[in-house]
């Protein structure tokens, strides 16, 4: 594997249900995102972690739980979701927040296209 | 307020015909301005960043170029393969990490 993954890249999930969004990335980063786009909507920011401790939650409700148990690894756990939360949810990471020119440019992978009923 | 605007949403190019894409912020501090592509349904993928006022990247028949007030991106004679949503973003001095995205342009070339 090579770059940024994500899993599942599609889902669909009920009101009631509990799912988890899984992200790795195998490029030696040590910052990763969380991003949500939906249509007709640019891409908005939701959570940063750096160095798998989170430095930004850009007021996000609390239905999205995100986990980063190492730098690799990047996780959103999602409960009692609205069908508003329906979206294209990317993962990113780059090598670092904000160092030498080039290191803050942010890698993307796939996404998950979320659907909720 | 930041602000990332880019224009126009749309451009519809014949194979050969060259054009611009404007990407607008009014920001603090700029600390990176990056360039995107997107194809429908998969992740953004990079194409350049600019640090300062007087950059210019090329990638194939991509330059993109940078001002305090905005940036383009030039297509130089777009094949079919260059159709995708191109997208700007920028982070500033103060925001750390934080990709602020601008709603980006469709382009569709058409053969």
């Amino acid at each position: 594997e090579t770059g940024v993954t994500q899993t599942p890249r599609h889902l669909v999930m009920g009101m009631t249900n509990k799912k988890s969004l899984k992200c790795e990335q195998h490029l030696g980063h040590n910052a990763m995102y969380w991003y949500k786009q939906s249509a007709k909507k640019p891409l908005e920011l939701m959570f940063v972690y750096n160095f798998k401790e989170q430095t930004e939650n850009n007021s996000v409700p609390s239905r999205f739980s995100p986990e980063c148990p190492n730098s690799s690894h990047l996780f959103l756990h999602l409960h009692t979701l609205q069908p508003e939360d329906s979206a294209l949810y990317l993962c990113a990471s780059s090598q670092d927040l904000q160092g030498a020119w080039g290191t803050d440019t942010q890698y993307f992978g796939p996404g998950t296209r979320l659907t909720v009923l | 307020e930041d602000q990332v605007t880019q224009s126009p949403e749309a451009l519809r190019l014949q194979e050969g015909e060259s054009s611009s894409l404007n990407c607008s912020y009014t920001v603090s501090g700029l600390r990176g301005l990056f360039w995107y592509r997107q194809d429908p349904g998969k992740g953004p993928e990079f194409l350049f960043t600019l640090y300062s006022a007087g950059e210019e990247k090329e990638k194939e028949r991509l330059k993109a170029t940078l001002t305090k007030k905005e940036s383009f991106l030039h297509i130089t004679a777009p094949k079919p393969e260059d159709s995708a949503t191109y997208l700007c973003a920028l982070t500033t001095t103060d925001s750390w990490g934080k990709l602020q995205f601008g709603a980006g342009t469709q382009v569709v070339v058409t053969p």
